[in-house]
């Protein structure tokens, strides 16, 4: 089965610095990996996604993330916070099987300090 | 466009009482999830839906139930809480498969005393 490991429950930067968010994942057969953020007091909405074709993935906001298959990563970086970039960032991942539903990681809560 | 609407946004309920809360979508989704939100656990699978009259187990379905009699409907339900079930519960639906993007409603808060 799949499983996604974020390193970093909370991670502080300070605006205009690198944002890198960490995650692993765990899967046997070639995986869609996922990135999710949620903003207070919503739901989640999609930041990127990689399924096939080009490692490095770019997503809205500025994000992007790159599918490392040798390392099982799938690392979220921006070059330069911004203050609204404060939120909760889910990695998750979903094999190729059938219609197995996404897991997702436990999240990392992103502080951007002025 | 409404999207995936959650009711109610809020409930208290106390240890016993049942209750539902309602998953509408418009936007054709095929597949559609319940998750439960808490602190430092991240987002857990209920139930989720394949399609109309299918439903299937996630990883926590104890204590829990749903139905998909409609397409655009997906309900979860709750015969007799417990204080565990304290939580924030999102449902969610794709078109997508595996590869889909997930849409996600707003939430419903749910306290059980």
């Amino acid at each position: 089965a799949q499983s996604v490991t974020q390193l970093g429950s909370h991670v502080s930067v300070s605006e205009g610095a690198l944002v890198l968010l960490r995650c692993n994942y765990s899967s046997s057969v070639p995986p869609y990996l996922f990135w999710y953020v949620q903003y207070p007091n919503q739901g989640l909405q999609l930041l990127l996604k990689y399924t096939t074709g080009a490692t490095l993935v770019k997503g809205i906001n500025g994000f992007e993330a790159e599918f490392k298959k040798s390392e099982t990563s799938f690392h979220l970086t921006k070059p330069s916070a911004h203050m609204s970039d404060a939120a909760e960032y889910f990695c998750a991942v979903s094999d190729l099987r059938g219609n197995t539903p996404l897991v997702f990681g436990k999240g990392t809560r992103l502080s951007v300090i002025a | 466009n409404a999207g995936v609407t959650q009711t109610p946004k809020f409930r208290v309920l106390k240890t016993g009482q049942s209750m539902t809360l309602l998953c509408a979508q418009d936007m054709n989704h095929e597949y559609m999830y319940w998750y439960r939100q808490d602190p430092g656990m991240g987002l857990r699978l209920i139930h989720y839906s394949v399609g109309e009259g299918t439903t299937a187990k996630g990883e926590v379905p104890d204590g829990y139930n749903v139905s998909r009699l409609k397409k655009q409907n997906f309900l979860l339900g709750l015969e007799s809480a417990a204080p565990s079930q304290t939580s924030v519960y999102f449902c969610a639906g794709t078109s997508g498969g595996r590869a889909g993007e997930l849409f996600f409603g707003e939430g419903s808060r749910l306290t059980v005393l």
